[in-house]
């Protein structure tokens, strides 16, 4: 079946610097995707959403960037921090017959060493 | 404002019993989705409920059903465990607004234990 996919499953930085995490995503009647930030133990939380009548949408510290022409999406989390560090998700919303679903791929593990 | 809500936090049950898992959305959403994430993976979609409805379901067995109250809370309930269904239960609420939907902000989860 159709998934949404990451490039990396880990990814080290040092604090302040800049990071990107990238996905693949396989849908492309997909309209809206959501990056999650999820600590061990939590729920996923919320980070940045963007539909797919954008390219780019900036929040505070983040960036996620749409590509629909190779079906690509990004997070950028600028001045990167310890309590960044977290396992994040992209998603992808799928439609059906009557509601929705998001399709998630399996996670790239930030960690970020002071 | 409360989030999402999720109750209980862990449970332990064994394998051929039901148990039953219940979310409360954040104020001002309407519609509740549920998801199964095993360890180490990403959240698998169980199924969306709207206006009291199932609307929308994923790859999951009938032992695996549900309910939306008239004030958006959902319960989840899963008959007859396996030890497979060993997992953090999450909900996911969210708001429809022009025929689009927006946010889907989590819980914190249910663990669930079968032993």
């Amino acid at each position: 079946g159709e998934s949404v996919g990451l490039h990396l499953p880990t990814l080290s930085v040092q604090e302040g610097d800049n990071s990107i995490i990238n996905c693949a995503y396989s849908n492309s009647a997909s309209d809206y995707f959501i990056w999650y930030k999820q600590e061990s133990g939590k729920g996923p939380q919320f980070i940045i959403d963007i539909r797919s009548n954008m390219d780019k949408r900036q929040g505070q510290r983040v960036t996620v960037l749409l590509n629909k022409t190779v079906k690509h999406l990004s997070l950028q989390i600028a001045a990167t921090q310890p309590g960044d560090s977290a396992v994040y998700f992209c998603a992808e919303n799928i439609w059906g017959q009557a509601g929705t679903a998001l399709i998630f791929g399996k996670g790239t593990t930030l960690s970020v060493s002071s | 404002d409360a989030g999402v809500t999720q109750s209980p936090t862990h449970l332990i049950k064994t394998r051929g019993q039901q148990v039953t898992l219940r979310c409360s959305p954040k104020s001002g959403h309407d519609t509740v989705s549920w998801y199964q994430q095993a360890l180490g993976q990403g959240p698998q979609f169980i199924f969306q409920y709207y206006e009291e409805e199932e609307r929308q379901r994923g790859n999951f067995p009938d032992r695996f059903s549900g309910h939306q109250f008239p004030n958006y809370s959902s319960e989840l309930n899963v008959n007859a465990l396996l030890l497979g269904d060993s997992a953090l239960y999450l909900c996911a609420s969210s708001f429809w607004a022009s025929g689009n939907l927006y946010e889907q902000y989590f819980g914190p989860g249910t663990r669930l234990t079968v032993t």
